[in-house]
């Protein structure tokens, strides 16, 4: 079956700092996606960006890039120049044939 | 206008009541699903929807019963609601190929809080 393990229950970082948040997947499928999801504390699930597997490059969009290593099973999201408003929960998430899978979810803090 | 609209936002209804969620995509995706996150933010599947059909039943009590009277529409309703039933229900949406990105786009959430 398939399966996201995210393994940061929380992490904390300072304002205009970068922040890797860890996401590793297991999948016998060949072809398969990979999401990352933001939620903030008014509880809206907000998608941030998308990796295919047969995509040969990193995924990014604006301050949030994907470190795809497909080898290891692992697709870290990376945010960069944090803000206070990324302070939320961030859920990783894979795509099966009718569901998506979810990770525990990694609550994210950016200090002032 | 927008994507995925549920209603209501809140409930708040006594042990053993009934309840209803509604769940409306003007997307025009072909499969519609029903998640739930608990207290501990976990999100799990209890429904896929196809075309009307149902796809995934994720081992979901029978208290619990999803009807898609057409694509755009998947509503949940609750027979005798229990404590553990508490939870914010979220209702989604996504295009069917494998192919391609395929974001799956969230509804606003129903918090539903059993007394």
């Amino acid at each position: 079956a398939q399966k996201i393990t995210q393994t940061q229950p929380g992490m904390f970082v300072q304002e205009k700092e970068a922040v890797t948040l860890d996401c590793t997947y297991d999948t016998s499928d060949p072809s398969y996606g990979l999401f990352w999801y933001k939620q903030p504390s008014s509880g809206e699930m907000i998608f941030l960006i998308y990796q295919g597997s047969y995509d040969q490059q990193n995924a990014t969009e604006g301050r949030y890039s994907l470190n795809f290593q497909k080898a290891r099973k692992s697709a870290n999201l990376v945010i960069s120049a944090s803000q206070l408003g990324d302070s939320a929960m961030y859920f990783c998430a894979m795509r099966e044939t009718y569901k998506y899978i979810f990770g525990t979810g990694t609550r994210l803090k950016v200090l002032a | 206008d927008t994507a995925v609209s549920q209603t209501p936002k809140y409930l708040v209804t006594q042990m053993g009541n009934d309840k209803s969620i509604k769940c409306e995509q003007n997307l025009g995706h072909d499969t519609m699903y029903w998640y739930k996150q608990d207290s501990k933010k976990f999100l799990k599947i209890m429904f896929s929807y196809n075309n009307k059909e149902l796809i995934i039943n994720e081992t979901v009590p029978n208290r619990f019963s999803p009807k898609s009277p057409d694509k755009a529409h998947l509503n949940l309703h609750i027979n005798s609601l229990e404590l553990g039933d508490s939870a914010v229900y979220f209702c989604a949406s996504s295009p069917l190929s494998r192919a391609g990105a395929n974001v799956l786009t969230f509804g606003a959430g129903s918090r539903l809080t059993v007394l």
